[in-house]
């Protein structure tokens, strides 16, 4: 299978961590890409490989995984953490990519 | 610093074919990177077109694949979408992006700021 499931939305409380969980068969080959999209934007890469930050972000992201499982967590959540995530992947044959179906955060 | 702008018609009509063209400055075209076409329809989540490297190989969506066609023009340093046979459905934001393949995971990070392309008659 290409997809990649995501629980459509969670909330956390200011400063407490949230994981957001992405599932699908290609994870047990690859590893999982994470996306920030605010409103109106572009997204913003968080997360690669193992888990990777790209320069500027800041250090409370993390990404972890197991089996067909990949986790984004946020430890110690602010208030412009609230945005949509998206999970990213090689499908199966490794020569395209496909979207989790997006986890809208909110900040409580 | 990377940048990414999308250029072409905002409005198509259905059955008509998409063009867009997005050029990259500040960076090569020819660097080994993989160079994308991502949408996203109103209110909904990323779908992921396609890519091409600056050799002319490309993947795409296996869903799109028969309406995609992306190419490169090295001598401009931009890279084009086509989509053919447009419908409502294809309405979107565009966005075009730079990607990194590795061997067991992958990325786009840089991205342009989207242009939003209406199927319209």
């Amino acid at each position: 299978s290409s997809e990649l499931t995501q629980d459509p939305a969670v909330s956390v409380a200011l400063g407490q961590t949230v994981r957001i969980i992405c599932q699908g068969d290609s994870l047990r080959s690859y590893y999982a890409t994470w996306y920030q999209q605010k409103p109106g934007q572009a997204p913003v890469l968080v997360i690669y490989g193992k888990n990777n930050r790209p320069s500027g972000i800041p250090d409370r992201f993390s990404g972890s995984s197991s089996g067909n499982t990949a986790s984004l967590t946020i430890t110690g959540a602010q208030a412009e953490d609230e945005a949509d995530y998206y999970c990213n992947s090689r499908d199966s044959s490794g020569n395209h990519k496909v979207f989790g179906t997006g986890t809208k955060v909110t900040v409580l | 610093q990377v940048q990414l702008q999308e250029s072409g018609p905002g409005l198509v009509k259905p059955s008509g074919t998409l063009s867009l063209t997005c050029a990259v400055s500040s960076g090569s075209i020819s660097s080994t990177n993989w160079w994308s076409w991502v949408r996203q329809s109103p209110g909904k989540g990323l779908e992921w077109i396609g890519e091409i490297y600056h050799s002319g190989r490309t993947n795409y969506n296996p869903s799109l694949k028969s309406r995609v066609t992306i190419s490169v023009d090295k001598s401009k340093n931009q890279f084009s979408l086509k989509l053919s046979s447009v419908t409502a459905a294809d309405t979107a934001v565009y966005y075009c992006a730079r990607g990194y393949n590795g061997y067991d995971y992958a990325y786009l990070d840089y991205w342009g700021q989207g242009t939003l392309v209406t199927v319209s008659s």
